[in-house]
């Protein structure tokens, strides 16, 4: 079975500062991640996708994901935070092969301080 | 513009009442979902449909039905055999089920008087 964990449930970084969110992922077999994105009272939106094209994957506003198969990892990061950044982040993995439903994890609040 | 539409932005359910959370695609996706958001649960999926006509159960079904009659339209009934509702809901589509992108609604925040 497929799940994903994510380390720490807040972050706080400077504004300027690296970001660095954690994600973990556990799957049978090779995975789709995905991260994605949710303001206050809104829906998710994704980010970037990993789906085995390329270990490094960019997304949208800056962020970046690297997929390390011998670390079972695909930590998110920005180089520079900038206060919009402050949102609720989530990993997903989803199985390769038919019909795989997608699992997210707890999500981490990225707070921004100015 | 294509998107997903839920309503209303905010419901209230009385006790014993049954109420209905609409959610409507104009992506003409295949697949939909419905999914639970309780602060520090991450998302949890109640129902999910890969077709017209067709849908199965997730991991938290119970006291929760669906239907799935049109390809654009998948509402999901909150009965009063949920005990505990209150909850913000996001319905989901995507292209395919699985691996593909999934594109979020905005969500329905139900509130229990």
């Amino acid at each position: 079975a497929q799940s994903v964990t994510q380390l720490g449930s807040h972050v706080s970084v400077s504004e300027g500062a690296l970001v660095l969110l954690r994600c973990n992922y556990s799957s049978s077999v090779p995975p789709y991640l995905f991260w994605y994105v949710q303001y206050p009272n809104q829906g998710l939106q994704l980010l970037l996708k990993y789906t085995s094209a390329a270990t490094l994957v960019k997304g949208i506003n800056g962020f970046e994901a690297e997929f390390k198969k011998s670390e079972t990892s695909f930590h998110l990061t920005k180089p520079s935070a900038h206060m919009s950044d402050a949102a609720e982040y989530f990993c997903a993995v989803s199985e390769r092969g038919g019909y795989q439903k997608v699992t997210f994890g707890t999500g981490t609040k990225l707070q921004v301080i100015p | 513009d294509g998107g997903i539409t839920q309503s209303p932005k905010y419901l209230f359910r009385k006790e014993g009442q049954n109420v209905t959370l609409s959610c409507e695609q104009n992506l003409n996706h295949d697949a939909m979902y419905w999914y639970r958001q309780d602060p520090g649960q991450g998302l949890r999926l109640i129902y999910y449909s890969q077709i017209v006509n067709d849908f199965q159960k997730g991991d938290i079904a119970e006291g929760y039905s669906v239907s799935r009659e049109k390809k654009e339209s998948f509402p999901l009934t909150v009965t009063s055999a949920q005990k505990n509702p209150t909850a913000f809901y996001l319905c989901a589509s995507s292209i395919l089920a699985g691996e593909e992108t999934q594109y979020f609604g905005p969500g329905t925040r139900l509130l229990v008087l």
